[in-house]
């Protein structure tokens, strides 16, 4: 498996603009978590979805920032309007969500710089 | 919140030396703590799970530790090589849900 896919890998953009970050899962995973890292606060859990269902999102900064999973293999993660503040590396996550504690597997992360 | 701690923040040792390092979380509505290696310019990569008071495991020369009811993990590489340079993550998984709480990781330099 090719394992956790996330594009763009690096974005750029300016105030004000829309930005999407796109997750593929790991075939067959039924859980799949979106983290923003930054240098203050380590790796925050954004917002969680089990079987394609939002479970979790009380990480969610605010009212800017949404998330949707259509399918089984494939999310977003949607800044509208993008802030400077919002520049950070987001990371998907996803796991085989059969029960609590399954391992979870990282894509290599979208770097957010937002001018 | 949960608080997750890891301590210490960085660590710079010789090739060969052995060290070890902390996690620290709440000791109730335990479920799983989990290790993660993260390189840099990489993706966090799963080292353990660990579910079990008392548990240990071992993966080469590295090896973790869990006391779920005072509520602390260690982390022991023996032997540090340069290549285990990397920051070392651990998680928090609550019997709660699925989420983890990470802590903020320990930045370890092996020095050749």
């Amino acid at each position: 498996d090719a394992g956790v896919i996330q594009s763009p890998r690096h974005e750029v953009t300016e105030m004000g603009q829309e930005v999407t970050l796109r997750c593929k899962p790991i075939s067959g995973h039924n859980s799949l978590f979106w983290y923003r890292q930054t240098m203050m606060r380590g790796l925050e859990l954004l917002i969680y979805f089990n079987n394609n269902v939002p479970i979790d999102d009380s990480g969610m900064p605010e009212d800017r920032f949404s998330a949707k999973m259509p399918n089984a293999s494939f999310s977003t993660l949607k800044i509208q309007p993008s802030e400077p503040r919002d520049s950070a590396v987001y990371f998907c996550a996803s796991s085989l969500g059969l029960q609590d504690g399954d391992t979870q597997y990282f894509g290599p992360g979208t770097r957010l710089t937002v001018l | 919140i949960l608080n997750v701690e890891q301590s210490p923040q960085s660590l710079h040792v010789q090739e060969g030396d052995s060290t070890n390092f902390t996690c620290s979380f709440p000791s109730s509505n335990f479920y799983a703590l989990h290790w993660y290696r993260w390189e840099t310019a990489k993706s966090p990569e799963a080292l353990f799970v660990m579910t079990l008071n008392g548990d240990e495991k071992k993966k080469g020369r590295i090896s973790a530790t869990l006391n779920t009811k005072e509520g602390y993990s260690y982390l022991y590489i023996k032997g540090s090589q340069p290549e285990d340079s990397a920051t070392y993550l651990c998680a928090f998984n609550p019997n709660t849900g699925n989420q983890f709480y990470f802590g903020t990781g320990t930045s370890l330099t092996v020095i050749p």
